[in-house]
């Protein structure tokens, strides 16, 4: 069965300082994960995404993700937070080989200080 | 171009009532998405639709809730006999419907409060 376990429920960085956001995974197969953030008042958004392809993955506004197989684990980085990164970052594993039924994790809430 | 848009917004309803909530996709998109997001948690999936087809609705929680998507485009969410429980925000979604594992792009959703 898929399911995926966001580690912290709320991070709080400096602004200019690294970001990391922990999550880990369960899949019977090879899962396509993804990296969703949701500002206040907002959509979702898809930050990035991993198919089987490069284990490293770039996305929007300077994050990135690494597949680890052996750790079941896609956290996401930011070498550098941003006031405007503040927001909800939700960890996702597609339900099925298709894509078309995700799995979202309980997501962390970023908070940026000055 | 227009997103993926929902109407209401907000809709607050009394234990027991009959709601809708529309979704309208992003024009030429196939496939459309339902979740639901209760507060404190991530989004959790409930119907997917190819065209005018319910190709999966594994996650609609009971025989109370409908979708349809008569002309493979505006969807609706039918909510029959609301309980307090169903009190969340309720997403749409859609994608290309091309080949592949592709972004599915979120509407803002309606939050439904049932009383």
């Amino acid at each position: 069965a898929q399911s995926v376990t966001q580690l912290d429920s709320h991070v709080s960085v400096s602004e200019g300082t690294p970001v990391l956001l922990r999550c880990n995974y369960s899949s019977s197969y090879s899962p396509s994960l993804f990296w969703y953030v949701q500002h206040p008042n907002k959509g979702l958004q898809l930050l990035l995404k991993y198919t089987s392809a490069a284990t490293l993955v770039k996305g929007i506004n300077g994050f990135e993700a690494e597949f680890k197989k052996s750790e079941t684990s896609f956290h996401l980085t930011k070498p550098s937070a941003h006031m405007s990164d503040a927001a909800e970052y939700f960890c996702v594993v597609s339900l099925n080989q298709a894509g078309t039924a995700l799995i979202f994790g309980k997501g962390t809430t970023l908070s940026v200080s000055s | 171009g227009a997103g993926v848009s929902q109407t209401p917004s907000n809709k607050v309803t009394e234990k027991g009532k009959y709601v809708e909530l529309r979704c309208d996709p992003i024009s030429g998109h196939t496939a459309l998405y339902w979740y639901r997001q209760s507060l404190g948690q991530g989004p959790e999936f409930l119907i997917y639709f190819q065209g005018t087809g319910a190709a999966d609705d594994s996650g609609l929680p009971n025989d109370r809730f409908f979708a349809v998507r008569p002309e493979g485009s505006v969807s609706t969410l039918k909510i029959q006999r609301t309980e307090r429980g169903d009190s969340a925000v309720y997403l749409c979604a859609s994608s290309t419907g091309l080949a592949g594992v592709e972004e599915q792009f979120f509407g803002p959703g309606t939050r439904l409060t049932v009383l």
